[in-house]
């Protein structure tokens, strides 16, 4: 099955700066990647996706690189305000039916 | 447009007494349906997930099961509570029985077990 690491854990910026979170997959016939943002109390809400067939996706602040060869996914957000503040997650499918998730990115954004 | 409805928000349970957590999603057929817990600060761990009325898996052993007795109604249950059941429980759904995408979760329930 699909493993899924990722890093860092923590991740503490300052408003405005730009915050990235990198995610490795091992399955290399993979080809849907999801970000998940999950704010305190709440459950994980999606907040970009990425296909196989593309090198990067862009929304606003956010965007999602892929890079097929090296089997490694990332997150970047730009212009960083304290509402990015949560905890990331990234996923991969892990069989037809079932994604599996990484460990999570704690962001803290500082004033 | 789709939506998921879970509930209790939040429960307190003794240790022993049962338990019965419920997930309905609307707007939608024959999803896929999945269970998660989530410790304080923790990942995602799969519980159960659901292809079909009737058709559950179970991802680890435990003190829970899982019913799917319509469609989009899927209920997470327990005869005895541990306190090592206490968690954040997530109901999630996505389309399709090949596709592992657009996981859409509930809102949650914090379950404490005292």
């Amino acid at each position: 099955g699909e493993n899924v690491e990722q890093h860092p854990s923590t991740l503490s910026v300052q408003e405005g700066d730009s915050a990235v979170i990198k995610c490795t997959y091992s399955d290399s016939a993979s080809n849907y990647f999801p970000w998940y943002k999950q704010e305190l109390g709440k459950g994980p809400q999606l907040i970009i996706d990425i296909r196989s067939n593309v090198g990067e996706k862009k929304d606003q602040r956010i965007a999602v690189t892929l890079n097929k060869t090296a089997k490694h996914f990332s997150l970047h957000i730009t212009e960083t305000q304290p509402e990015d503040s949560a905890v990331y997650f990234c996923a991969a499918p892990w069989t037809a039916s079932k994604l599996t998730f990484g460990t999570g990115t704690r962001l803290q954004v500082t004033l | 447009s789709q939506t998921i409805h879970q509930w209790p928000a939040t429960l307190v349970q003794p240790v022993g007494s049962p338990l019965s957590l419920e997930c309905t999603v609307e707007g939608t057929s024959n999803p896929n349906l999945y269970w998660y817990r989530q410790a304080a600060g923790r990942g995602l761990q799969l519980l159960f997930y659901s292809v079909g009325i009737g058709q559950i898996s179970s991802e680890v052993p435990q003190n829970l099961s899982a019913s799917r007795p319509q469609d989009r109604q899927f209920i997470l249950s327990s005869k005895k509570l541990l306190l090592s059941d206490s968690g954040f429980y997530l109901c999630a759904w996505s389309i399709g029985r090949l596709r592992a995408e657009g996981y859409t979760f509930g809102s949650g329930t914090r379950l404490t077990v005292v």
